[in-house]
């Protein structure tokens, strides 16, 4: 019954690993996101893709990876980790039909970097 | 640049009532929403505002004034699980349904 799942939920890894993260919707949304937190709670939009087209900040270091296989899931690769990639790592969904939409987050992944 | 001004932490003693304040400063204005995220926990939807006035939704209420750029968001009859980060975003014109945060208030409720 999950809306928006994500896993792992903590992943503790070195630095220069690569990783992935994996999120799932099964809300039927178009639209899907990548959001970074920070110890300071600042949430920051990394990517958003919509319907096959994908919108990349451009803050967003190139390790970082989106992946869609298709409209229900959205993965995210990270090369060469660094210390400063620890923070949680929220997974969102919406149907991308308008303004008001609602964003549904997953529970996030908790990534520390040693 | 686009900025979102919040209060970093409020406290407020249980049943009494608490104002939260969001400032805006963005490029265009498509909507304000407002989100509760329990420490630990992904933010969850509370209310949306793009009209001017007062949207009510049982104990909580959202204020906008779009030619202050300015939102509160009115807690009533406060319970201990209202203590949580209150977050505001924006969206902004051309933005690709993207939204623009706030860093949150942290609420204290206080017994």
């Amino acid at each position: 019954d999950t809306a928006v799942s994500q896993t792992p939920k903590y992943l503790v890894t070195q630095m220069g690993n690569d990783k992935s993260i994996k999120c799932e919707q099964n809300l039927g949304h178009d639209t899907m996101y990548w959001y970074k937190q920070d110890s300071k709670k600042f949430l920051k939009i990394m990517f958003s893709y919509n319907n096959k087209e994908l919108i990349i900040n451009e803050t967003v270091p190139n390790r970082f990876s989106p992946k869609s296989p298709d409209k229900a899931h959205l993965n995210l690769h990270i090369n060469s980790l660094e210390l400063g990639d620890s923070a949680v790592y929220f997974c969102a969904s919406s149907t991308g039909g308008g303004y008001q939409e609602t964003q549904y987050f997953g529970p996030g992944t908790r990534l520390l970097v040693l | 640049g686009q900025n979102i001004d919040q209060p970093t932490e409020m406290t407020a003693t249980e049943g009494a009532i608490v104002q939260i304040n969001c400032t805006y400063q963005t490029s265009g204005f498509n909507g304000l929403f407002w989100y509760q995220q329990h420490a630990g926990e992904a933010p969850t939807f509370l209310s949306y505002n793009v009209l001017d006035g007062l949207e009510e939704k049982g104990r909580f209420s959202s204020f906008l004034s779009r030619s202050k750029g300015y939102s509160y968001l009115l807690l009533k009859e406060l319970q201990m699980k209202d203590s949580a980060s209150y977050l505001c975003a924006v969206r902004s014109r051309g933005s690709n349904y993207q939204l623009i945060w706030g860093a949150g208030t942290k609420l204290i409720i206080k017994p």
